[in-house]
């Protein structure tokens, strides 16, 4: 039972660039996010999917897009690149009334 | 906006004693309470959650108390050893699909 995986685990790009975050989760979860985290701030909401085939924004959408591939698969997309992107990427899986189960993570440097 | 919050960045204990980590929310409307352990290059791990009808819950080595009066959570846990060294954050959630993140506590343990 994998949980919640990411890919890639790591991941250098020049600014200008796009690229797609893959996420992929095994418990049968409805909800699924994508956060942000930088350092000595808590972990901030890009985009949310309640149940297959919604995605609503969060605290800081611009710049990505994403898609609820199915019910197991919620992709984040970076169009453009830019060096405020540079971030620690977590997917997480979400069934109601219980603790998000988070992945290990995307590293994204932006140059 | 809301928001949950630390009181203490840094928690350096020694191995065996007792550690105590704080957290003070300001949404009086929510009704869950997780706590997460961040180690290093990981994603958050949960490590015991409460809820709002509850002042006290324990787990192995864990013990989450909620104050609604303050606004006040924390975390405690036992016999700290080496291995508990990481980052530990609360969470707090109203019910819906939207978790709000602290920023965490580094806790450090001293052989």
């Amino acid at each position: 039972n994998a949980g919640v995986t990411q890919t890639p685990k790591f991941q250098v790009l020049k600014t200008g660039q796009s690229m797609t975050l893959q996420c992929a989760q095994d418990m049968n979860h409805n909800s699924m996010y994508w956060y942000r985290q930088d350092p000595g701030m808590g972990l901030r909401l890009i985009y949310y999917s309640a149940s297959e085939g919604t995605t609503d924004k969060g605290e800081v959408p611009n710049g990505y897009n994403v898609s609820r591939l199915n019910k197991r698969e919620f992709s984040l997309r970076l169009e453009s690149a830019a060096p405020s992107q540079t971030s620690v990427y977590f997917c997480a899986s979400y069934y109601q009334g219980q603790p998000q189960h988070f992945g290990d993570g995307t590293r994204l440097s932006i140059l | 906006g809301e928001s949950v919050g630390l009181h203490l960045p840094t928690l350096s204990v020694q191995e065996g004693d007792n550690s105590i980590i704080n957290c003070a929310y300001s949404n009086s409307a929510s009704d869950y309470f997780i706590w997460y352990k961040q180690e290093s290059g990981k994603g958050p791990q949960f490590i015991i959650d409460i809820r709002s009808n509850m002042d006290k819950r324990q787990g192995q080595r864990v013990t989450v108390l909620l104050n609604k009066t303050v606004k006040h959570l924390s975390l405690q846990i036992a016999a700290t050893q080496p291995g508990d060294s990481a980052v530990y954050f609360c969470a707090e959630n109203t019910g819906g699909f939207k978790t709000i993140f602290g920023a965490g506590t580094r806790l450090f343990v001293k052989a």
